[in-house]
């Protein structure tokens, strides 16, 4: 079975401030798939990144930051200097093989984000 | 290019009648799921068509619970005899086919069962 653990249930900063979304996985695939989604008030999933479990680079886009460590299972997310408009629930998902072919993503409960400005 | 749209957006039931939920995906994309989300939680699969074929369904789909997708294009959810536990959100994604393309969600649709 799949399972996604997002530890933290609320985190808050301050504006500016860099914070660190954790995401570990398990699952008996050698190859999968790990997503992020963030959900904001709207309500909406919105895309932000996938990863493929042969390629443990990190990736860096603007602001966000993603560290994959296929090691210790976890696959983190960095947001440095902090927005308000950051502020939403944040999803770690996972798809593999054995998850009807890589189709359908197991989800993590979600860390919800508030930035205060 | 329009991403994928689901009406209503909220829905009010009493308990013991069924609704009737429709999603359209984005139009390029053969592969359509349906989720579940409940407050506090993260989506869980409900089922999925490729084309028109329904390929996979949870268990968390009761007999209660079918979805359609005639034509290959948007798709229904109903919910016949609701009861208070399928207040939730709903929600639809799509994607393209090809296992390393990622899903685009749907706002929801938030059902209210009283």
């Amino acid at each position: 079975a799949q399972k996604v653990t997002q530890a933290q249930t609320e985190i808050s900063v301050v504006e500016k401030e860099d914070v660190t979304l954790d995401c570990v996985y398990e699952t008996r695939d050698t190859t999968y798939y790990l997503f992020w989604y963030k959900q904001p008030p709207s309500g909406e999933l919105v895309f932000l990144i996938r990863r493929n479990s042969f390629d443990e680079q990190n990736e860096i886009s603007g602001r966000y930051s993603w560290n994959f460590q296929k090691s210790t299972s976890s696959f983190n997310f960095t947001i440095t200097a902090s927005q308000v408009v950051d502020s939403a629930v944040y999803f770690c998902a996972l798809s593999g093989e054995k998850n009807s072919g890589y189709s359908t993503l197991t989800f993590g409960k979600g860390t919800m984000l508030l930035v205060s400005p | 290019d329009t991403g994928v749209s689901q009406d209503p957006r909220h829905k009010i039931t009493k308990r013991g009648q069924n609704v009737t939920f429709r999603c359209d995906p984005i139009s390029e994309h053969n592969r359509l799921y349906w989720y579940r989300q409940t407050l506090g939680q993260g989506p869980e699969f409900l089922t999925y068509f490729q084309n028109e074929a329904q390929l996979e369904k949870s268990r968390l789909l009761s007999d209660r619970f079918s979805a359609e997708r005639p034509k290959g294009s948007f798709s229904t959810l109903e919910i016949q005899r609701t009861e208070q536990g399928d207040s939730a959100m709903y929600l639809c994604a799509s994607r393209k086919q090809g296992y390393h393309y990622e899903q685009y969600f749907g706002p929801g649709t938030r059902l209210t069962v009283t």
